[in-house]
């Protein structure tokens, strides 16, 4: 059984660092073709890709955010984190990381999401 | 602004069938075979319906089907349900590993 988990700060300042954690289960990281990605919504809003991380550590980024965006894994703890800098209002969207294996390069388990809100 | 287009709303009776668009360009949707379509409900995480244009997850019902002609990729809801009713997106893969998604279509049972 798949199961992927969100873990960060629901409140972040403008101009800071946003770090999110996505701890899964029930697949491994290091076997092939397999992939982790995030992808935000905002309220109200559509869903937006971030970022992707292959089992080789190709990373893969929203051309439109790419500056601002890292993402890392730790294969023995499975997890991901991501990382997205200079945050704005704008940022304000609940956060998810999904399970995509490369054959099929779609979303096939999401976690649960995690509300992320950027104000002073 | 999504990469992909598609209309806001869609609407059908509860037994009626219902088509849901979504066009790209010939940098994705038309050049690619990975077409995706998600089913959100309100509060909820998206749930995968359709992959790779026409498949279907082991237990999505076959009232849900996909396909592509062209930019455009379609989704068919047939015997609509209440449940039926929630969000659907669409997405596909534009190269270089980078996905896009549609603006989302609000699906409504009357």
């Amino acid at each position: 059984q798949i199961t992927l988990k969100e873990s960060g700060p629901t409140l972040v300042k403008p101009t800071q660092t946003l770090t999110l954690t996505c701890t899964f289960s029930g697949f491994s990281l290091s076997s092939s073709g397999v992939g982790v990605g995030w992808i935000r919504q905002p309220p109200g809003k559509a869903l937006e890709w971030l970022a992707l991380i292959y089992w080789d550590d190709d990373k893969r980024y929203s051309p439109s955010l790419k500056s601002r965006l890292t993402i890392t894994k730790d294969t023995s703890k499975n997890q991901v984190v991501l990382t997205m800098t200079n945050m704005d209002p704008v940022d304000t969207a609940t956060y998810y990381c999904a399970h995509i294996p490369l054959v099929v390069v779609a979303a096939t388990y999401w976690g649960q999401g995690t509300l992320v809100t950027v104000s002073s | 602004q999504s990469a992909l287009t598609q209309p806001p709303s869609a609407s059908g009776s509860p037994g009626q069938s219902v088509t849901i668009s979504c066009t790209g360009t010939s940098s994705d949707v038309g050049d690619y075979n990975y077409v995706s379509w998600y089913q959100q409900h309100p509060g909820k995480a998206p749930k995968l319906m359709i992959y790779e244009v026409t498949k279907r997850p082991s237990g999505v019902p076959d009232r849900f089907s996909g396909s592509k002609s062209g930019n455009t990729a379609s989704l068919t809801v047939s015997g609509l349900q209440a449940d039926d009713e929630a969000d659907y997106y669409c997405s596909s893969y534009a190269g270089s590993n980078n996905l896009g998604f549609g603006g989302g279509t609000k699906l409504t049972v009357l």
